[in-house]
C-alpha cells in the first residue's frame, strides 16, 4: 500500500504562517483531507477535496497541491491551532493516513 | 447537528472479540449517501482506518485485519456497531466511529465520535 508522509513537527509564532506537506505516490490524482487533532479530542474536519473548507473552518486554513504534495497553510495562526494535523488519502485497498504532524505556536 | 457516541468494554482479554456501538443522535441511517465507518488511533498518534458499512449496506474492511472485522448497522436503535474477532495487544488503542462522505473509499470523515480507549488485555 502506499503512505503518505508528514514531517512529525512543525514551529511558528503568533501571527505567523504555518505551513504542514503531506507527500504520497500518485497524490496528484487523488483528493486529500485534512484534519486538526487538539490533546485529548477527536480529529476535526478542516478541508477536504484538496482545498474546500467545511463550514466554520477559517479563511486563514488553506489546502493546495502541487504534484505529489499536498499543503495545509494556516495563516495568522493562533494558539488555538496548535496540536495534530493529519492528511488523508486513498490507496488500491484502503483509506490511508498521514504518520501526523504536531504544530506548536511558540 | 449530527453527534456521534461511542460505547463498549474498555477492556478486552486476548483471543477474545471486541465489541463496540455507535449510536447516532442528530440524523438517520435512512438518510443515505454516508458511510458509516470505525478508525483507530494507537498510542503515539498514528491513524488506521477499519472499515465502513454503507447507507445500502454495503460493507468494506481494511485488509490487514485479515478477515476479523464486521460492521453492521441496527436502524431501530440508531447505531452501527463494530465486531473485531481474535483481538491481541496490537488492537489495543483508541477507537472512534464517524460519519464518512464521498464515494466508497474516496471519501473523507465529518464528524468523528469522542472515542473510546479499548485495552486487549489478561
Amino acid at each position: 500500500s502506499s503512505d503518505l508522509t508528514q514531517p512529525p513537527s512543525v514551529s511558528v509564532s503568533p501571527g505567523q504562517t504555518a505551513s504542514i506537506t503531506c507527500s504520497g505516490t500518485d497524490l496528484d490524482k487523488k483528493n486529500v483531507y485534512w484534519y486538526h487533532q487538539r490533546p485529548g479530542q477527536s480529529p476535526i474536519l478542516v478541508i477536504y477535496q484538496d482545498n474546500q473548507r467545511p463550514t466554520g473552518i477559517p479563511e486563514r486554513i488553506t489546502g493546495s497541491k502541487s504534484g505529489s504534495t499536498a499543503t495545509l497553510t494556516i495563516s495568522g495562526t493562533q494558539t488555538m491551532e496548535e496540536g495534530d494535523y493529519f492528511c488523508q488519502t486513498w490507496d488500491t485497498t484502503s483509506l490511508i493516513f498521514g504518520g501526523g504532524t504536531k504544530l506548536t505556536v511558540l | 447537528q449530527v453527534l456521534l457516541q461511542v460505547s463498549g468494554p474498555r477492556l478486552v482479554r486476548p483471543a477474545q472479540t471486541l465489541s463496540l456501538t455507535c449510536t447516532l443522535s442528530g440524523g438517520s441511517f435512512s438518510r443515505g449517501g454516508y458511510y458509516w465507518t470505525w478508525i483507530r488511533q494507537h498510542p503515539g498518534k498514528g491513524l488506521e482506518w477499519l472499515g465502513y458499512i454503507s447507507y445500502s449496506g454495503t460493507t468494506y474492511y481494511n485488509p490487514s485485519l485479515n478477515g476479523r472485522l464486521s460492521i453492521s448497522v441496527d436502524s431501530s436503535e440508531n447505531s452501527f456497531s463494530l465486531r473485531l474477532t481474535s483481538v491481541t495487544g496490537a488492537d489495543t488503542a483508541l477507537y472512534y466511529c464517524a460519519r464518512g462522505q464521498g464515494s466508497g473509499i474516496r471519501q473523507w470523515f465529518d464528524p468523528w465520535g469522542q472515542g473510546t480507549q479499548v485495552t486487549v488485555s489478561s
